[in-house]
């Protein structure tokens, strides 16, 4: 049964500094995806990776996918307030019939000024 | 930009009743899915579903719950018999086909007196 953990769960860091999130799933996936989501809002759809090696770069958020460590991290870059957020990252299992996914416990991201 | 929307926003309902959770899926979009998550925990998948049936269920999607789509457009969520512990925010997505991210609405924030 596919898992997913992230880390850390809370991260609060100042603007203009980096960090690194991590997901780590325990079994094989063919898909990850990272969302964020704002207080009592939806999830929003921020990278899709599908394949070892896969970098995307959206603003200051990178995010990359490791399959043969099951890891993917999301990388903040010179981090502003408006990324406070709660980021989720979900995988799907391998050869799944569907789409479904299995979500991490989140991140709360919290940018001080 | 297309949207998933979901009705009502806020649902309350005494335990024991029964609740229909209403979604409109972006047009195109042939996969859909409910999800839920308890407040300050992670989002859990309850069923997916495709070409008019189900196609994949959580151990959570037991007999209390069922999916429908009643028409072209809209696909509902109907939970019996409403229990304490079904109060929860409930996602519904859709996605073009099992690779692309799925698009969620913003909510239905479900609670249960």
């Amino acid at each position: 049964e596919l898992k997913v953990e992230q880390n850390p769960l809370f991260l609060s860091m100042q603007e203009g500094k980096n960090y690194t999130i991590y997901c780590n799933y325990s079994t094989t996936s063919d898909r990850l995806y990272w969302y964020r989501q704002d207080p009592g809002k939806s999830l929003e759809s921020l990278f899709v990776l599908l394949s070892n090696g896969a970098v995307k770069q959206e603003g200051r958020l990178m995010a990359s996918l490791d399959t043969k460590a099951r890891l993917s991290t999301l990388h903040i870059t010179a981090a502003v307030h408006d990324l406070s957020a709660t980021y989720f990252c979900a995988a799907g299992p391998y050869g799944g019939a569907t789409n479904k996914l299995i979500f991490g416990t989140g991140t709360l991201l919290a940018v001080q000024p | 930009e297309p949207e998933v929307t979901q009705t009502p926003s806020h649902q309350v309902t005494q335990m024991g009743q029964e609740v229909i959770l209403r979604c409109v899926p972006i047009s195109n979009h042939l996969y859909f899915y409910w999800y839920r998550q308890i407040l300050g925990q992670k989002v859990e998948f309850l069923v997916s579903f495709y070409n008019n049936e189900i196609s994949e269920k959580s151990e959570i999607f037991d007999d209390q719950f069922s999916v429908e789509r009643p028409d072209g457009s809209n696909f509902t969520l109907k939970i019996r018999s409403t229990k304490l512990e079904d109060s929860a925010m409930y996602f519904c997505a859709s996605s073009e086909n099992a690779n692309q991210p799925q698009h969620f609405g913003d909510g239905t924030r479900l609670s249960i007196l």
